[in-house]
C-alpha cells in the first residue's frame, strides 16, 4: 500500500502569512494526488485534483505543485476561513490512502 | 447540485451488522465511481471502500476486507455499505463520496462531493 506522509502535522500562522505543507509518497503516484480541507463538523472540501490543478469554485491563494513522490499546497496570503486541516490522497492506486492531516491553527 | 446523503447509522453491538446507505442526485449516478471514506470524531479520513460504475471493480481497505461489502443500485441512485461482523474500532463517521472524473477507477483525480456523513458506534 502506499503511504502519504505529511508535514508539519500542526502549523501556527497568521492571516497574512504564506503557508505551505508538504506531502510525501512512500512510492512514484505521478501526479494522482488531491488535496482537502476540512473544517470541524463538517465534510471535508475538494481543493486540487491531478496535483496542481484547482477544483473549479477555489480560491486562487491555493495552489498545488509536485509530482512522483514530493507535492506541496499552498496558501498563498491565509484568511481567516482557511484555519482548518488539510489532508492529501493518493489517486494512483488502491487502497485510496490519505494523508495523516495537517491543521492549520491561528497563532 | 449534486447531493449525497447518507443514512442506516447508530449504535450497534459488536458482531452484528449494519447496512449503510447513501442517496445521490445531481449528477448522472451511473457515470461515477463511488466510495466510502470514514472518519473517527477528532481523528484522520480513512479510505474504506470503493465500487466502479458499473459494479464490475471494487475495493477495500485491509481493515475491512471479507467483512464489508459495498454495493450499488443504479437504478435507485443509491450506494450501500453492508458492514458485517463489526469491531469497536469500526466506529466512525461514515462519509459517501464521489469520483471527480466521469468513468475513472483505476487512477482517479479526487473526490468532489461528500455527503454530510452517518455515525455508526460500535459497542
Amino acid at each position: 500500500d502506499i503511504q502519504l506522509t505529511q508535514s508539519p502535522s500542526f502549523l501556527s500562522a497568521s492571516v497574512g502569512d504564506r503557508v505551505t505543507i508538504a506531502c510525501r509518497a512512500s512510492q512514484d503516484i505521478s501526479n494522482y494526488l488531491a488535496w482537502y480541507q476540512q473544517k470541524p463538523g463538517k465534510a471535508p472540501q475538494f481543493l486540487i485534483y491531478a496535483a496542481s490543478t484547482l477544483q473549479s469554485g477555489v480560491p486562487s491563494r491555493f495552489s498545488g505543485s509536485g509530482s512522483g513522490t514530493e507535492f506541496t499546497l499552498t496558501i498563498s496570503s491565509l484568511q481567516p476561513e482557511d484555519f482548518a486541516t488539510y489532508y492529501c490522497q493518493q489517486f494512483n492506486s488502491y487502497p485510496r490512502t490519505f494523508g495523516q492531516g495537517t491543521k492549520v491553527e491561528s497563532k | 447540485e449534486v447531493q449525497l446523503v447518507e443514512s442506516g447509522g447508530g449504535l450497534e453491538q459488536p458482531g452484528r451488522s449494519l447496512r449503510l446507505s447513501c442517496a445521490a442526485s445531481g449528477f448522472t449516478f451511473d457515470d461515477y465511481a463511488m466510495h466510502w471514506v470514514r472518519q473517527v470524531p477528532g481523528k484522520g479520513l480513512e479510505w474504506v471502500a470503493g465500487l466502479s460504475w458499473n459494479s464490475d471493480s471494487m475495493a477495500y481497505a485491509d481493515s475491512v476486507k471479507g467483512r464489508f461489502t459495498i454495493s450499488r443500485d443504479n437504478a435507485k441512485n443509491s450506494l450501500y455499505l453492508h458492514m458485517n461482523s463489526l469491531r469497536a474500532e469500526d466506529t466512525a463517521l461514515y462519509y459517501c463520496a464521489k469520483e471527480r472524473t466521469f468513468g475513472s477507477w483505476t487512477e482517479g483525480y479526487g473526490f468532489d462531493a461528500w455527503g454530510q456523513g452517518t455515525m455508526v458506534t460500535v459497542s
